[in-house]
């Protein structure tokens, strides 16, 4: 079974500077999706980035960047230049076909 | 346009009632999905539906129904509600293929069962 691991629940960091949250999966498949989103407290999901397994190259969204080990099926994503607005919950989430798995999630606080 | 929608956004009602929530999609996609997030921020899938074929069901009590009345369209039933369905209820759609394989999610519904 698939499942994906977030095993920080809360991170916080100082404005301006940069973040690394961490994620794990487990899948035997070679093909497949990754994603980041992201939950602000009006709960909104919001798609912050997106990784193809079968691109080597790490995705990027302007200040938003994963690190995708696919051999330790390690994705992190990196937030750089932090800002208040990136204050939320960020999911990690894994798809093969039309499933999707999700994990538990890290409340990521910004300090001013 | 809104690409996924729910309504209610809120909804308090009592123990034993039966409710449904709406969800609408108009992004073209194959499949639709419920999940539920309690209070800890856990999504939980609970169906999910592909040209109105049920592909997932994962141990939902059958007092949640889900009902698809066309391939836009998810709507979730839930009967004689109780305590612990309080929580936040997520619709959302994703494209089978394509350039975009994300989950594009409604705005969530605030169910509070007391």
């Amino acid at each position: 079974a698939q499942t994906v691991t977030q095993s920080q629940p809360e991170m916080s960091v100082q404005e301006a500077e940069t973040v690394t949250l961490s994620c794990t999966y487990d899948t035997s498949e070679s093909d497949y999706y990754l994603f980041w989103y992201k939950q602000p407290p009006s709960r909104q999901m919001i798609l912050v980035i997106r990784q193809e397994a079968y691109k080597q190259q790490n995705a990027t969204e302007n200040r938003f960047s994963v690190n995708f080990q696919k051999a330790a099926k390690s994705f992190s994503l990196k937030i750089s230049d932090s800002q208040l607005g990136d204050a939320a919950m960020y999911f990690c989430a894994y798809r093969r076909s039309n499933q999707f798995y999700f994990g538990t999630g890290t409340s990521l606080t910004v300090i001013p | 346009d809104t690409a996924v929608s729910q309504t209610p956004k809120y909804l308090v009602t009592q123990m034993g009632n039966d409710k449904s929530i709406k969800c609408e999609q108009n992004l073209g996609h194959d499949t639709m999905y419920w999940y539920k997030q309690d209070s800890k921020k856990f999504l939980k899938i609970m169906f999910s539906y592909n040209n109105k074929e049920l592909i997932i069901n994962e141990t939902v009590p059958n007092r949640f129904s889900p009902k698809s009345p066309d391939k836009a369209h998810l709507n979730l039933h839930i009967n004689s509600l109780e305590l612990g369905d309080s929580a936040v209820y997520f619709c959302a759609s994703s494209q089978e293929d394509g350039p975009r394989m994300e989950q594009y999610f409604g705005p969530g519904t605030r169910l509070t069962v007391t």
